[in-house]
């Protein structure tokens, strides 16, 4: 079985200012990693992705995540935050082989960018 | 860019009443999922669609539900006789070969009264 663990429910952060959330992974199995961003009132849309090769993965709007085995973590990070950054985030897992596995979520971390 | 969709938004339904939620995925993709949110709780899987049959359910998906390829274009899932605790927001989504990133579309917030 796998799981996804997102420790934080809510992390405030002032404006500019960096952020990491936090998420561990276990499995026993290959897996590839994402994140999902859940703005208000609206869906979930895929942040960024680790499939395979660089362990270092970037969004277009400046997030980026670090696959670490070693530690089971998928972290996610940005060096300065906007306004429009605050929504709920969800890291996600799914087996790597096999093309219909489902994703497995985590609990979801709130990011609230503070002006 | 191509998009997941959802029909309706949102549908308010009296319990034991039958609801149909419709999906249309992006067009060249296989594979098709559904998940749903509980207020204020994670997104659970609930079933997995390929090649018109059904790859994987989840212990929610019981026999309540129902999930159909109509056509080429829409893939629905079906409540039978809704409960209160069916309340929730459904979310389908979408993968190509080799199905490696699910798109999800905006959900349909379901309201059992």
């Amino acid at each position: 079985a796998q799981s996804v663990t997102q420790l934080d429910s809510q992390v405030p952060v002032f404006e500019e200012a960096p952020v990491e959330l936090r998420c561990n992974y276990s499995s026993s199995v290959s897996v590839y990693l994402f994140w999902y961003v859940q703005y208000p009132n609206q869906g979930l849309q895929l942040l960024l992705k680790y499939l395979s090769g660089s362990t270092l993965v970037e969004s277009i709007n400046g997030f980026e995540a670090e696959f670490n085995k070693s530690q089971t973590s998928f972290h996610l990070r940005k060096p300065s935050v906007h306004i429009s950054d605050t929504a709920e985030y969800f890291c996600a897992l799914k087996r790597s082989s096999g093309g219909y596995q489902k994703v497995t979520f985590g609990t979801g971390t709130k990011l609230q960018v503070i002006p | 860019e191509p998009e997941v969709t959802q029909t309706p938004s949102h549908q308010v339904t009296q319990m034991g009443q039958e609801v149909i939620l419709r999906c249309v995925p992006i067009s060249n993709h296989l594979y098709f999922y559904w998940y749903r949110q509980i207020l204020g709780q994670k997104v659970e899987f609930l079933v997995s669609f390929y090649n018109n049959e059904i790859s994987e359910k989840s212990e929610i998906f019981d026999d309540q539900f129902s999930v159909e390829r109509p056509d080429g274009s829409n893939f629905t899932l079906k409540i039978r006789s809704t409960k209160l605790e069916d309340s929730a927001m459904y979310f389908c989504a979408s993968s190509d070969p080799p199905a490696d990133t699910q798109y999800f579309g905006p959900g349909t917030r379901l309201t059992v009264l």
